[in-house]
């Protein structure tokens, strides 16, 4: 079953604009973690908050967790066409098991 | 550092035929996961190895798919016989160590696109 569930489902934005999605998940949770998919490529870990964060930060990424609200946000900033794949956040509850949610569809305009 | 490596990557066969992908994990990665994608969807977790054992399969459909991993290195996923609904991409991913207190990153493969005719 799908823990998280990533918000917007697609998003289409210009060059330059800065990006957010975010993700809702339903259970407790170790740490959060967002990945990114090129079309027809695997997954590549971007970064990972955990439960006792609030706030990370990874070059153009800035991630939030609201624990009491059970919601991450990711955002990009100053977006790149190569920005554009989807991207999905996983939650961590235990046993090292990841579960992800249906992604958001990201497409940076030229 | 080589990454997770797949094959084939990609695959058509035709219901009720049989399938196998293989997998060989990040050297030394003790963890290795295998998922599966269906488009449009989140990858879902089939089976997790630790070395050669099994730490959680309660998501494999375990009538028709099931894995190995031998000398606790290179897995492989076998689905017999394949239905329409196993139409997906199937990732296989590692991770270097399974210790209390310690999350670590999970690498994936590229994966291997099946289609069931």
């Amino acid at each position: 079953s799908q823990q998280g569930e990533e918000d917007p489902q697609a998003l289409s934005i210009q060059e330059g604009e800065n990006a957010t999605m975010n993700c809702s998940y339903k259970t407790s949770i170790n740490n959060l973690q967002w990945y990114r998919q090129n079309s027809g490529r695997g997954l590549v870990h971007l970064i990972l908050i955990r439960s006792n964060e609030r706030e990370k930060h990874s070059g153009r990424l800035r991630v939030t967790l609201d624990t009491s609200k059970k919601s991450s946000s990711l955002l990009i900033t100053a977006s790149r066409a190569a920005d554009t794949a989807s991207y999905f956040c996983a939650t961590e509850s235990g046993s090292y098991q990841l579960t992800f949610g249906k992604g958001t569809k990201l497409s940076v305009i030229p | 550092e080589a990454g997770v490596a797949q094959s084939p990557r990609y695959k058509i066969i035709e219901k009720r035929q049989s399938v196998a992908f293989w997998c060989n994990p990040i050297s030394g990665h003790a963890t290795l996961y295998w998922y599966q994608q269906i488009l449009g969807q989140g990858p879902k977790l089939l089976i997790q190895f630790q070395n050669n054992g099994v730490v959680d399969d309660s998501q494999l459909p375990k009538d028709r798919f099931s894995a190995e991993r031998l000398k606790g290195v290179d897995s492989t996923l076998k689905i017999q016989p394949a239905k329409l609904e196993d139409s997906a991409v199937y990732l296989c991913a590692s991770s270097s160590s399974f210790s209390g207190g310690v999350t670590d990153t999970q690498y994936f493969g590229p994966g291997t696109r099946l289609t069931v005719l």
